[in-house]
């Protein structure tokens, strides 16, 4: 299985940058997922890593260092929105099966 | 036109009954998944289950069972529930690039 650690909390002020960092442990990698979750809602999908280095999607980007075993996903000119629950997810290919599992997630809250 | 859709949305049920959540993806996937979302926000996998094969967590109950009429459709059934049961479950369908989740069934047991 997967050991998949990121912060619990983390605070930040409009139009600023935030950096939400996860570890990880896997036998078999086979892609990591970042998700953000408001209150109450569905998870939705932020981005997809599966090779090194850095994809950017508009003011979300991630990076991915599968020797390190550490993603993180940046967020840009944050806006009141951006104040959610970030998920990150490991997909193992361990045993045949390529079941994303997710870390305990991080709660960004920002403030104007 | 929802992508997965889940129902109920909320449910609520006393100690014992016996119930079932509703799953339907329109994307064409091949895999669906059941996780429960947990008071502490901690979305745990249960069941991965594709037209070849169920894969259930070790920890879950076997009161807990996934029935699948079709590709298209992966429902949830709980026998004798219990106080523990109260989550927020939620549906999802995946590809290997992404997992699109339903809007989640909160589950209260009383």
């Amino acid at each position: 299985g997967q050991n998949i650690d990121q912060p619990t909390e983390m605070t930040a002020t409009e139009g600023a940058i935030v950096q939400i960092n996860c570890t990880y442990q896997t036998s078999g990698f086979n892609g990591l997922f970042w998700y953000q979750q408001h209150a109450g809602e569905a998870p939705t999908f932020l981005s997809y890593n599966v090779l090194d280095g850095l994809e950017e999607k508009g003011r979300f980007s991630s990076f991915l260092s599968r020797s390190k075993g550490y993603s993180y996903l940046l967020l840009k000119e944050l806006q009141m929105k951006d104040s959610a629950s970030y998920l990150c997810a490991v997909r193992d290919e361990a045993g045949g099966s390529y079941i994303p599992t997710f870390g305990r997630g991080t709660s960004l809250i920002v403030h104007p | 036109d929802t992508a997965v859709s889940q129902t109920p949305k909320y449910l609520v049920t006393q100690m014992g009954n016996d119930k079932s959540i509703k799953c339907e993806q329109n994307l064409g996937h091949d895999t669906m998944y059941w996780y429960k979302q947990d008071s502490k926000k901690f979305l745990k996998i249960m069941f991965s289950y594709n037209n070849k094969e169920l894969i259930i967590n070790e920890t879950v109950p076997n009161r807990f069972s996934p029935k699948s009429p079709d590709k298209a459709h992966l429902n949830l059934h709980i026998n004798s529930l219990e106080l523990g049961d109260s989550a927020v479950y939620f549906c999802a369908s995946g590809s290997i690039y992404g997992y699109t989740f339903g809007s989640g069934t909160r589950l209260t047991v009383v």
